[in-house]
């Protein structure tokens, strides 16, 4: 079945740590971003992909890093620059944006 | 004001009655709009994208666009507590933001049996 796996499901980071969220595609879509959801907020972008090897920065993007070497991959590093990375952090590829998005199940990163 | 604006609710419907969800959006040149529900502690799954003026209908799902207002909504027949979620309206430009929506922030949606 074609669909976006995100690992880990939960990920607990200790301050001034470093770690990398995965979200992999086999929908073959060219689209893939990285959202942030804090409890009873919106959606906001963090980083955007439209095609491999370039991305672009959303609305959030400080304190984060991406890269996009393979089309069915868009890791996202929360840094030790991200005062606050405690969120649900969500993946979502499209075929063009237009479409609407598939969203993988999520990332909940604490800081502890 | 927020680009994408919703009610926060929570709205609260009962059994079998219509659930009216409301979205307005700033952005006059928007071209696509979204409904995606998203259960507690879940990611959101798309229910339903309209893209011109006027109904679009799916089983007991509506979603009525309005450009000249800068209004979209969903409405839910026949409620079912299994509908109980919350729900996000999108908006995209492709003129401006290519494949970027901006997400209100939910409509929280409890039906009662």
């Amino acid at each position: 079945d074609g669909g976006i796996t995100q690992s880990p499901k939960y990920l607990f980071r200790k301050e001034g740590q470093n770690v990398t969220l995965s979200c992999e595609q086999n929908l073959n879509h060219d689209a893939m971003y990285w959202y942030r959801q804090d409890p009873g907020q919106g959606l906001r972008l963090i980083y955007y992909s439209q095609i491999v090897n370039d991305f672009q920065k959303g609305d959030i993007a400080e304190g984060y890093s991406v890269s996009r070497e393979k089309k069915e991959s868009f890791p996202l590093t929360v840094t030790s620059a991200q005062k606050n990375p405690t969120a649900f952090y969500l993946c979502a590829s499209s075929i063009s944006g237009n479409n609407g998005y598939t969203f993988g199940s999520g990332t909940r990163l604490t800081v502890v | 004001q927020k680009e994408v604006e919703q009610n926060s609710g929570p709205l609260s419907v009962p059994e079998g009655a219509i659930a009216s969800l409301n979205c307005t959006y700033s952005d006059r040149g928007s071209q696509s709009f979204f409904w995606y529900r998203q259960y507690s502690g879940k990611s959101p799954e798309l229910i339903m994208f309209i893209y011109s003026n006027g109904d679009k209908e799916d089983g007991r799902f509506t979603a009525q666009l309005n450009k000249a207002s800068q209004y979209v909504s969903l409405l839910i027949r026949d409620s079912q507590p299994s509908d109980s979620a919350t729900y996000l309206c999108a908006v995209n430009n492709y003129n401006t933001n290519a494949g970027k929506s901006t997400f209100g922030d939910g409509t929280t949606l409890t039906v009662k049996p």
